[in-house]
């Protein structure tokens, strides 16, 4: 069975400085694909970034980028240029591509303070 | 206007009460999920359809039962409550005729409070 762990249950960052969020995963198998999710306090879910897992090249959307080991089973999201807005629980989230469910596998999250 | 919604936001009910969570879409996406959220333990899959006709059982379903009255919509129904099955409820979908059928969207979530 595929497992996401979170290490980092909470993390701080100033304002405009870089933070780096940690999550790592276990699976067997070799096609799937990985998210990172921000749930800030309204609690609504929102996809930040994807990644395929065929792919070598890490994601990057705006201020945010993974670095992805694969042989490591490592996905890390660097978060550039903190803002307020990014205060939020961050969710890694693993999922089987071709697997009977397409079923989401979260870790337990981390949440994220950026202090002015 | 937003492309999942969820109703109601917030319940307080009492045990042994049925109640429905609802979940519609104009996204125009094929499959939808209903998940929980508990503090400390991220989400968990509770149902799942990938069309009208087809509908599963996810990692938690005890408890649980859903409908799927058209595409568009997907409804979760706790049939005899239980202060446990206090939480966050989320929708999600995603379109599996798209490059992007991975993808699940969220709903704003429903906070269920059992008593």
């Amino acid at each position: 069975a595929q497992t996401v762990t979170q290490s980092q249950p909470e993390m701080s960052v100033q304002e405009a400085e870089t933070v780096t969020l940690s999550c790592t995963y276990d699976t067997s198998e070799n096609n799937y694909y990985l998210f990172w999710y921000k749930q800030p306090p309204s609690r609504q879910m929102i996809l930040v970034i994807r990644q395929e897992a065929y792919k070598q090249q890490n994601a990057t959307e705006n201020r945010f980028s993974v670095n992805f080991q694969k042989a490591a089973k490592s996905f890390s999201l660097k978060i550039s240029d903190s803002q307020l807005g990014d205060t939020a629980m961050y969710f890694c989230a693993f999922l089987n591509y071709g697997g009977a469910t397409n079923k989401l596998i979260f870790g337990t999250g981390t949440l994220l303070a950026v202090q002015p | 206007d937003a492309d999942v919604t969820q109703t109601p936001r917030n319940r307080i009910t009492k045990t042994g009460k049925r109640i429905m969570l609802e979940c519609s879409q104009t996204k125009g996406h094929d499959r939808m999920y209903w998940y929980r959220q508990d503090p400390g333990l991220g989400l968990r899959l509770i149902y799942y359809s990938f069309d009208v006709k087809d509908i599963n059982k996810g990692e938690i379903s005890d408890g649980y039962s859903v409908s799927r009255q058209a595409q568009a919509k997907f409804s979760l129904s706790l049939e005899s409550a239980i202060p446990n099955q206090t939480a966050l409820y989320f929708c999600a979908t995603s379109d599996s005729r798209t490059g992007r059928k991975e993808t699940q969207y969220f709903g704003p979530g429903t906070r269920l409070l059992v008593l």
